[in-house]
Order: structure tokens, then C-alpha cells, then sequence
């Protein structure tokens, strides 16, 4: 069975700081792996994927992942965060048979000023 | 091209009582997923349609069906509705074989 770990409910960070979510999966199969960012009261939308091929996926708004096979792990980062950027956000997993997506809790990230 | 879209957005029932909520895929999708998001709690996977067919299923129970019409469009049917199920849900649509879904805005269900 599948499972996704998001190892922080919150992550307070300043204004133009970096940022890292943290997403940790378990799986005995190939996955695909999944951010989805939820603003406000508002459903859920794809900012990054991988499938397969570079392990350093490039998303929008200035997003990105690494996808590390040795350690399951699936981060999320940005260099430099903007007010905009307040949201929750969740990683997600499928696998190659079964395209069900499996989630984490979510990460609120809070940008302070 | 148009996205996927959810009606009602909004909807307060009681208990016992039975909802559809419906979907739209996005253009060009024939694949519709719905997922259960509780408050403060990520998705939970509900079924998925494809074909007409029901094509994979969660860990819910059989008051929590489904259709999916000619068009693609899908209905969630709750019946015997209880206050946990009480949540956002969400809709999805996909091209069956690939791996990505495109999300809904979302039907907030409040059961009282």
C-alpha cells in the first residue's frame, strides 16, 4: 500500500525567504508523484508532477521538486516566496496500475511580512 | 478550452437525507475521479469512472455512488446522509492512461 507523510501542518517563513515542504512517501511499486497547491476556499491545482526522467521538476509560480528515490522523498521548494504564495499545499502519490491518488495532510504555508 | 466545473457549490442538508453533486470534465477528458476532503484533512479518494464504469473504488461505503454519462460528466449520489460526511468534494477529470487529474472548485456539503 501507498502512503504519503507531509512531515510540517505549518510553515511560517518571511517575505522573499526561502522554503522547503517536506513530502515523504512509501511504496513497493514505480510512483508517480504529485504538488497541488489549495488557495483559500478554492479546489485543488497542479503545480508540479513527476513521472518520470529528470529527478528536478520545474512548476509554476517559480516552483520546484526533487524527486529522491533513496531517501522516498518528494521536497518542495521555492528560492524566494511572495505574499501570493500563502496556501496549502499537498504532495500526492499514484502508482503505474491504479491511478488513484493517494494524499498527505497538507502543508499551510503562512508568509509573514 | 474549459475546465472542469462542480454544481452546487454550496449545499446544507440533514441527516438521512440523499445529495447528487455534479461534475463536468474538462474538455477532451473521458476519465471523472471524486475525492472526500474533510476539514483540515487531504483528500480521500471516493471512486473513479471511466467509460461509463465505475473503474476503482475507496475505502467508502455503498451509500457513496456513482454515475458517468455519454459526455463524460459525472454525478456523486450520497444516500442516508450521516455528519461526517460533512466536507469539500472534489472532482477530477483525466485521459484514462495518463497520470495527471485536473481538479474542480469544489461542492461544500454541510449536513446537520
Amino acid at each position: 500500500a501507498q502512503s504519503v507523510t507531509q512531515l510540517d501542518s505549518q510553515v511560517p517563513v518571511f517575505e522573499e525567504a526561502p522554503v522547503e515542504l517536506r513530502c515523504n512517501y512509501s511504496s513497493s511499486v514505480s510512483v508517480y508523484l504529485f504538488w497541488y497547491v489549495q488557495y483559500p476556499n478554492q479546489g485543488l491545482q497542479l503545480l508540479l508532477k513527476y513521472l518520470s526522467g529528470s529527478t528536478l521538476v520545474k512548476g509554476i509560480n517559480g516552483f520546484e521538486a526533487e524527486f529522491n528515490k533513496s531517501q522516498t522523498s518528494f521536497h518542495l521548494r521555492k528560492p524566494s516566496v511572495h505574499i501570493s504564495d500563502t496556501a496549502e499545499y499537498f504532495c500526492a502519490v499514484s502508482g503505474n496500475s491504479n491511478y488513484q491518488l493517494i494524499w498527505g495532510a497538507g502543508t499551510k504555508l503562512i508568509i509573514k511580512p | 478550452e474549459t475546465g472542469v466545473t462542480q454544481s452546487p457549490t454550496h449545499l446544507i442538508k440533514t441527516r438521512g437525507q440523499q445529495v447528487t453533486l455534479r461534475c463536468s470534465s474538462q474538455s477532451g477528458h473521458n476519465t471523472v475521479s471524486w475525492y472526500q476532503q474533510a476539514l483540515g484533512q487531504g483528500p480521500q479518494f471516493i471512486f473513479q469512472y471511466y467509460r461509463e464504469e465505475e473503474n476503482g473504488r475507496g475505502n467508502f461505503p455503498p451509500r457513496f455512488s456513482g454515475l458517468q454519462f455519454p459526455n463524460y460528466s459525472s454525478e456523486l449520489n450520497v444516500n442516508a446522509l450521516e455528519l461526517d460526511d460533512s466536507a469539500l468534494y472534489l472532482c477530477a477529470s483525466s485521459l484514462q492512461g495518463e497520470n495527471t487529474q485536473y481538479f474542480g472548485p469544489g461542492t461544500r456539503l454541510t449536513v446537520l
